[in-house]
């Protein structure tokens, strides 16, 4: 089955405690991206990746770090969390055919909560 | 830059209301326009699409004309269920193949 897989889906944890919040699509996607969603605020990008090593800022890359060593895998570091941090985390993947319009495809979403 | 505008909410209907959620866009060149349904506690997952002018993009009795002239994406449907309640998110993908998504919009719908 096709699919977007995140996890943990919920965590607490304390302020300056390191986390990671592991993504991994099965669908050979090139793009893969996370998301952090807040109350009237939408969906905002942190960071995105059009490929293996290749890793860009998106809108709120503040206080998060990620990596793409694998084109299945997509990590994000929160390397000293802070309860700023506390949202809905989404990571998606797309594929980056020419000519095609390339939907999105989402993980169920990772609930962080920063004490 | 791209930007995508959609109404604020929350939407409140009665069951069997005919729907309408507002999305207009500014972008360069043609985009692809989306419509993605966030169900509570779950993800977003795609409604529906179109990727060129005059396209009607349809699913579950959702639809969605991409309209180039007045740059915009409406949803409609022509009556809702207690079920379509969710939040509803109005995106373009451009050249740049990095998707810009509106703020979203709750739907609350009452039996």
């Amino acid at each position: 089955e096709a699919q977007v897989t995140q996890n943990p889906r919920y965590l607490i944890t304390v302020t300056g405690k390191k986390l990671t919040v592991t993504c991994s699509q099965n669908m050979n996607h090139e793009y893969m991206s996370w998301y952090r969603q807040d109350p009237g605020l939408g969906l905002r990008q942190i960071y995105y990746s059009m490929n293996v090593e290749v890793t860009d800022k998106g809108d709120v890359p503040e206080g998060y770090k990620v990596s793409r060593k694998e084109k299945r895998n997509f990590p994000l570091i929160l390397e000293s969390p802070s309860p700023n941090q506390t949202s809905l985390y989404f990571c998606a993947s797309s594929p980056i055919p020419p000519g095609q319009a390339g939907e999105l495809f989402f993980g169920e979403g990772s609930r962080l909560t920063v004490l | 830059g791209d930007s995508v505008t959609q109404m604020e909410g929350p939407v409140t209907l009665s069951e069997e209301a005919f729907l309408t959620i507002n999305c207009t866009y500014t972008a360069t060149g043609y985009p692809s326009l989306f419509w993605y349904v966030q169900y509570p506690g779950e993800g977003l997952q795609l409604l529906l699409k179109a990727t060129k002018a005059d396209d009607k993009g349809s699913n579950k009795g959702f639809e969605a004309t991409y309209r180039k002239e007045t740059t915009s994406f409406h949803l409609e449907k022509g009556s809702v269920q207690v079920s379509d309640s969710a939040v509803y998110f109005c995106a373009l993908k451009g050249g740049s193949y990095i998707p810009t998504f509106g703020r979203g919009t709750s739907l609350i719908v009452h039996p």
